[in-house]
C-alpha cells in the first residue's frame, strides 16, 4: 500500500489528453513539492516534472503538472504511442521523514 | 553530463549482506546541495525509496528499513556504497542509484542509473 495513491491504469487515443492523479496528505503533498517520473518498459525512471509544475530541460511541453492542497495531477496532451509507460508521483513526507512514491499508473495509448 | 552506474552481486542467499556501489561522474559530492540516493523496484511493482546521502554527510534512511541499511560515500572515488543486511527473497528487486539535486531548499531525484537486478534465493 503506497503512501501516495494513483490509479493503476489510464488510457487514451492518440492526440487525446489524459490526466493522472496522485492523492496524498498534509504531511507530504500538502507541504512539499511533487515530482513526476516516467518509466518506459525495461528502463530506469526519468524525471518529467519537478516542484509540482516545472519541466526539466529536454522534456516535452506536452507534459504538465499541477497541485491543489493534497492532490497532484500529471497531464499529457497530444498522446503519442511512445508515451506508453508507467508514471510515478513522489514527494517528501514530513511525518515519515522519507521520500514516498505512488503505486504507479500504467498509461496505454489505444 | 551526469552519469551513475550501479555495481554489485546479482545473486545472494537469504541472510547474506548486500553491498552495492554507485559510481558517478559529472558532479562531486563535495559540492553544496548535491546528494545520491537509492531506490528499488521489485519485479512488476512500484518504486521504493531506501536511502540518501548528501554533500555535508547528512544521511536519510527509509524508516521501515533503517535497521538494515548503511550508506557511505567516498568522495575521492566518486562512489556511494549501500549496505543492506539480512537479505530476504522479498528484497529481490532492481536497485537504482540516483542523483539528488537541491533547488533552493527543495531536494529531488533528477537522474538515475540503469539499475542492477539483485535476486535473493536459496
Amino acid at each position: 500500500q503506497s503512501v501516495l495513491t494513483q490509479p493503476p491504469s489510464v488510457s487514451g487515443a492518440p492526440r487525446q489528453r489524459v490526466t493522472i492523479s496522485c492523492s496524498g496528505s498534509s504531511s507530504n503533498i500538502g507541504k512539499n513539492a511533487v515530482n513526476w517520473y516516467q518509466q518506459l518498459p525495461g528502463e530506469a525512471p526519468k524525471l518529467l516534472i519537478y516542484h509540482d509544475d516545472l519541466l526539466p530541460s529536454g522534456v516535452s511541453d506536452r507534459f504538465s503538472g499541477s497541485k491543489f492542497v493534497t492532490s497532484a495531477s500529471l497531464a499529457i496532451s497530444g498522446l503519442q504511442s511512445e508515451d506508453e509507460a508507467d508514471y510515478y508521483c513522489a514527494a517528501w513526507d514530513d511525518s515519515l521523514n522519507a521520500w514516498v512514491f505512488g503505486g504507479g499508473t500504467k498509461l496505454t495509448v489505444l | 553530463q551526469i552519469t551513475l552506474e550501479e555495481s554489485g552481486p546479482t545473486l545472494l542467499k537469504p541472510t547474506q549482506t548486500l553491498t552495492l556501489t554507485c559510481t558517478f561522474s559529472g558532479f562531486s559530492l563535495t559540492s553544496g546541495g548535491m546528494g545520491v540516493g537509492w531506490i528499488r523496484q521489485p519485479p512488476g511493482k512500484a518504486l521504493e525509496w531506501l536511502v540518501a546521502i548528501f554533500w555535508d554527510d547528512d544521511k536519510r534512511y527509509s524508516p521501515s528499513l533503517k535497521s538494515r541499511l548503511t550508506v557511505t560515500k567516498d568522495t575521492s572515488k566518486n562512489q556511494v556504497v549501500l549496505t543492506m543486511t539480512n537479505m530476504d527473497p522479498l528484497d529481490t528487486a532492481t536497485y537504482y542509484c540516483g542523483h539528488i539535486r537541491t533547488w533552493y531548499s527543495l531536494r529531488y531525484f533528477d537522474l538515475w542509473g540503469r539499475g542492477t537486478l539483485v535476486t535473493v534465493s536459496s
